[in-house]
Protein backbone atom coordinates (compact mmCIF):
# COMPACT_ATOMS: atom_id res chain seq x y z
CA UNK A 1 0.00 0.00 0.00
CA UNK A 2 1.00 3.43 -0.98
CA UNK A 3 1.60 5.63 2.37
CA UNK A 4 0.24 9.03 3.30
CA UNK A 5 2.03 11.29 5.66
CA UNK A 6 0.64 15.06 6.52
CA UNK A 7 2.27 18.01 8.01
CA UNK A 8 1.82 19.27 10.42
CA UNK A 9 -0.83 17.14 12.24
CA UNK A 10 -2.37 20.18 13.64
CA UNK A 11 -1.97 23.84 13.64
CA UNK A 12 -3.60 26.86 15.09
CA UNK A 13 -4.50 29.94 13.04
CA UNK A 14 -6.15 33.34 12.64
CA UNK A 15 -9.25 34.37 10.16
CA UNK A 16 -7.45 35.96 7.48
CA UNK A 17 -3.94 34.24 7.52
CA UNK A 18 -2.59 32.20 4.57
CA UNK A 19 -2.67 28.48 5.45
CA UNK A 20 -0.67 25.55 4.17
CA UNK A 21 -0.38 22.06 4.66
CA UNK A 22 1.80 19.43 2.87
CA UNK A 23 0.92 15.41 1.87
CA UNK A 24 4.15 13.45 1.20
CA UNK A 25 3.31 9.99 -0.83
CA UNK A 26 5.67 6.84 -0.01
CA UNK A 27 6.37 6.69 -3.71
CA UNK A 28 5.75 8.71 -6.36
CA UNK A 29 1.59 8.83 -7.57
CA UNK A 30 1.93 11.37 -10.34
CA UNK A 31 -1.04 13.95 -9.59
CA UNK A 32 -3.38 10.97 -8.02
CA UNK A 33 -4.11 13.24 -5.33
CA UNK A 34 -7.29 14.65 -3.20
CA UNK A 35 -7.60 16.66 -0.90
CA UNK A 36 -10.85 16.60 1.18
CA UNK A 37 -11.96 18.72 4.44
CA UNK A 38 -13.85 17.23 7.83
CA UNK A 39 -15.82 18.85 10.31
CA UNK A 40 -16.70 17.04 13.57
CA UNK A 41 -19.67 14.79 13.23
CA UNK A 42 -19.47 15.35 9.36
CA UNK A 43 -19.16 13.46 6.24
CA UNK A 44 -15.53 14.44 4.16
CA UNK A 45 -15.89 16.93 1.40
CA UNK A 46 -14.41 17.08 -1.75
CA UNK A 47 -11.96 19.98 -2.02
CA UNK A 48 -8.77 19.64 -4.80
CA UNK A 49 -8.76 16.56 -7.62
CA UNK A 50 -6.08 15.39 -9.40
CA UNK A 51 -4.08 17.50 -7.16
CA UNK A 52 -5.01 21.07 -8.08
CA UNK A 53 -8.34 21.01 -9.91
CA UNK A 54 -11.00 22.61 -7.63
CA UNK A 55 -14.01 21.04 -7.26
CA UNK A 56 -16.95 22.80 -8.55
CA UNK A 57 -18.75 24.84 -5.14
CA UNK A 58 -15.54 25.04 -3.56
CA UNK A 59 -14.47 28.83 -2.48
CA UNK A 60 -11.10 29.74 -5.08
CA UNK A 61 -9.52 30.74 -1.98
CA UNK A 62 -8.43 26.69 -1.41
CA UNK A 63 -5.81 25.74 -4.00
CA UNK A 64 -3.72 22.61 -4.40
CA UNK A 65 -0.15 21.89 -6.22
CA UNK A 66 2.32 19.05 -6.41
CA UNK A 67 3.29 15.81 -8.35
CA UNK A 68 5.19 13.03 -7.48
CA UNK A 69 5.04 12.41 -4.02
CA UNK A 70 5.25 16.34 -2.77
CA UNK A 71 1.75 17.86 -2.64
CA UNK A 72 0.44 21.47 -0.90
CA UNK A 73 -3.02 22.09 -0.17
CA UNK A 74 -3.03 26.30 0.62
CA UNK A 75 -6.11 28.02 2.10
CA UNK A 76 -5.16 31.71 0.83
CA UNK A 77 -7.40 33.79 3.28
CA UNK A 78 -8.65 31.67 6.04
CA UNK A 79 -11.95 32.34 7.07
CA UNK A 80 -14.23 30.61 10.40
CA UNK A 81 -15.83 27.99 8.44
CA UNK A 82 -13.06 26.80 7.14
CA UNK A 83 -11.80 25.54 10.62
CA UNK A 84 -12.05 21.64 10.25
CA UNK A 85 -9.31 18.48 9.68
CA UNK A 86 -8.16 18.38 5.77
CA UNK A 87 -6.87 15.25 4.60
CA UNK A 88 -5.16 14.19 1.79
CA UNK A 89 -5.73 10.82 -0.38
CA UNK A 90 -3.77 9.04 -3.17
CA UNK A 91 -6.04 7.51 -6.24
CA UNK A 92 -3.04 5.94 -7.75
CA UNK A 93 -3.47 2.61 -6.80
CA UNK A 94 -5.70 0.12 -4.77
CA UNK A 95 -6.14 0.66 -2.16
CA UNK A 96 -6.65 4.20 -1.76
CA UNK A 97 -5.44 5.60 1.31
CA UNK A 98 -5.40 8.35 3.16
CA UNK A 99 -3.68 11.07 5.29
CA UNK A 100 -3.93 10.67 9.12
CA UNK A 101 -5.19 14.74 8.70
CA UNK A 102 -4.07 17.83 9.58
CA UNK A 103 -6.42 19.64 12.15
CA UNK A 104 -6.61 23.57 11.66
CA UNK A 105 -8.14 25.42 14.75
CA UNK A 106 -8.37 28.83 15.61
CA UNK A 107 -5.44 30.68 17.80
CA UNK B 1 -28.19 16.08 -6.67
CA UNK B 2 -27.04 12.63 -5.67
CA UNK B 3 -27.55 12.05 -2.38
CA UNK B 4 -26.52 8.85 -0.56
CA UNK B 5 -27.96 7.64 2.47
CA UNK B 6 -26.76 4.59 4.87
CA UNK B 7 -29.02 2.37 6.71
CA UNK B 8 -28.44 -1.19 8.67
CA UNK B 9 -27.95 -2.18 12.69
CA UNK B 10 -25.88 0.50 14.85
CA UNK B 11 -24.86 -2.54 17.18
CA UNK B 12 -23.05 -5.84 15.90
CA UNK B 13 -22.07 -8.90 18.16
CA UNK B 14 -18.39 -9.30 17.98
CA UNK B 15 -18.24 -12.37 15.24
CA UNK B 16 -21.30 -11.70 14.45
CA UNK B 17 -21.53 -10.21 10.79
CA UNK B 18 -22.06 -6.34 9.92
CA UNK B 19 -24.41 -5.47 7.07
CA UNK B 20 -25.27 -1.87 5.64
CA UNK B 21 -27.29 -0.58 2.77
CA UNK B 22 -26.58 2.83 0.80
CA UNK B 23 -29.64 3.97 -1.12
CA UNK B 24 -28.50 6.30 -3.67
CA UNK B 25 -31.01 9.30 -4.45
CA UNK B 26 -31.09 12.06 -7.48
CA UNK B 27 -30.03 9.71 -9.77
CA UNK B 28 -29.41 5.98 -10.97
CA UNK B 29 -26.87 3.85 -9.91
CA UNK B 30 -26.22 2.98 -13.07
CA UNK B 31 -26.05 5.84 -15.32
CA UNK B 32 -22.51 6.97 -15.76
CA UNK B 33 -19.38 5.63 -14.93
CA UNK B 34 -19.51 5.43 -10.97
CA UNK B 35 -17.96 3.24 -8.16
CA UNK B 36 -19.69 2.82 -5.53
CA UNK B 37 -17.24 2.49 -2.41
CA UNK B 38 -17.46 2.13 1.39
CA UNK B 39 -14.87 3.90 3.73
CA UNK B 40 -14.80 3.69 7.39
CA UNK B 41 -13.57 6.02 10.34
CA UNK B 42 -12.91 4.25 13.49
CA UNK B 43 -13.76 7.65 16.14
CA UNK B 44 -10.95 10.11 16.27
CA UNK B 45 -8.96 7.96 13.62
CA UNK B 46 -8.27 8.44 10.09
CA UNK B 47 -9.96 7.18 6.70
CA UNK B 48 -9.78 3.53 5.64
CA UNK B 49 -10.66 2.24 2.23
CA UNK B 50 -12.93 -0.65 2.52
CA UNK B 51 -13.45 -1.41 -1.03
CA UNK B 52 -15.90 -0.46 -4.22
CA UNK B 53 -18.24 -1.88 -6.65
CA UNK B 54 -18.73 -1.05 -9.80
CA UNK B 55 -22.69 -1.29 -11.32
CA UNK B 56 -21.41 -4.54 -13.53
CA UNK B 57 -20.86 -5.97 -10.47
CA UNK B 58 -17.08 -6.13 -10.48
CA UNK B 59 -15.81 -5.51 -6.65
CA UNK B 60 -12.46 -4.61 -5.56
CA UNK B 61 -11.19 -4.94 -1.66
CA UNK B 62 -8.67 -3.53 0.73
CA UNK B 63 -6.62 -6.26 1.12
CA UNK B 64 -6.56 -5.84 4.84
CA UNK B 65 -10.00 -6.52 4.90
CA UNK B 66 -10.21 -9.11 1.64
CA UNK B 67 -11.16 -11.96 3.57
CA UNK B 68 -14.60 -11.00 5.22
CA UNK B 69 -15.69 -8.22 2.65
CA UNK B 70 -18.53 -8.48 0.20
CA UNK B 71 -19.87 -5.89 -1.71
CA UNK B 72 -23.15 -6.26 -3.65
CA UNK B 73 -25.41 -4.30 -5.83
CA UNK B 74 -29.31 -3.89 -6.13
CA UNK B 75 -29.82 -2.01 -9.29
CA UNK B 76 -33.41 -2.23 -9.39
CA UNK B 77 -33.59 -0.47 -5.77
CA UNK B 78 -30.57 2.04 -6.25
CA UNK B 79 -29.05 0.34 -3.51
CA UNK B 80 -25.40 -1.24 -2.63
CA UNK B 81 -24.67 -3.03 0.24
CA UNK B 82 -21.44 -4.07 2.58
CA UNK B 83 -21.09 -7.49 4.46
CA UNK B 84 -17.99 -7.54 6.79
CA UNK B 85 -17.88 -10.81 8.60
CA UNK B 86 -16.37 -12.12 12.05
CA UNK B 87 -16.59 -8.70 13.83
CA UNK B 88 -14.36 -7.44 16.38
CA UNK B 89 -14.08 -4.10 18.35
CA UNK B 90 -11.53 -2.97 16.01
CA UNK B 91 -13.89 -3.14 13.74
CA UNK B 92 -16.28 -0.15 15.73
CA UNK B 93 -16.68 2.76 13.45
CA UNK B 94 -18.79 5.45 11.52
CA UNK B 95 -19.23 3.65 8.17
CA UNK B 96 -19.57 5.88 4.73
CA UNK B 97 -20.56 5.14 1.81
CA UNK B 98 -19.97 7.01 -1.44
CA UNK B 99 -19.72 8.00 -4.98
CA UNK B 100 -16.18 7.10 -6.71
CA UNK B 101 -16.35 9.82 -9.83
CA UNK B 102 -13.04 9.16 -10.75
CA UNK B 103 -10.73 6.10 -9.96
CA UNK B 104 -10.68 7.07 -6.40
CA UNK B 105 -11.96 10.80 -6.18
CA UNK B 106 -15.21 10.50 -4.42
CA UNK B 107 -17.11 13.16 -4.54
CA UNK B 108 -20.65 12.12 -2.41
CA UNK B 109 -20.50 10.86 1.00
CA UNK B 110 -23.45 9.54 2.75
CA UNK B 111 -24.25 11.01 6.34
CA UNK B 112 -21.91 7.82 7.53
CA UNK B 113 -23.39 5.26 10.35
CA UNK B 114 -21.98 4.43 13.65
CA UNK B 115 -21.88 0.68 14.13
CA UNK B 116 -20.30 -0.24 17.48
CA UNK B 117 -19.00 -3.92 17.89
CA UNK B 118 -20.25 -5.31 21.47
CA UNK B 119 -21.54 -8.01 23.45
Amino acid sequence: DIQMTQSPSSLSASVGDRVTITCRASQSISSYLNWYQQKPGKAPKLLIYAASSLQSGVPSRFSGSGSGTDFTLTISSLQPEDFATYYCQQSYSTPPTFGPGTKVDIK
Amino acid sequence: QVQLQESGPGLVKPSQTLSLTCTVSGGSISSGSYYWSWIRQPAGKGLEWIGRIYTSGSTNYNPSLKSRVTISVDTSKNQFSLKLSSVTAADTAVYYCARDSLAGTYDYWGQGTLVTVSS
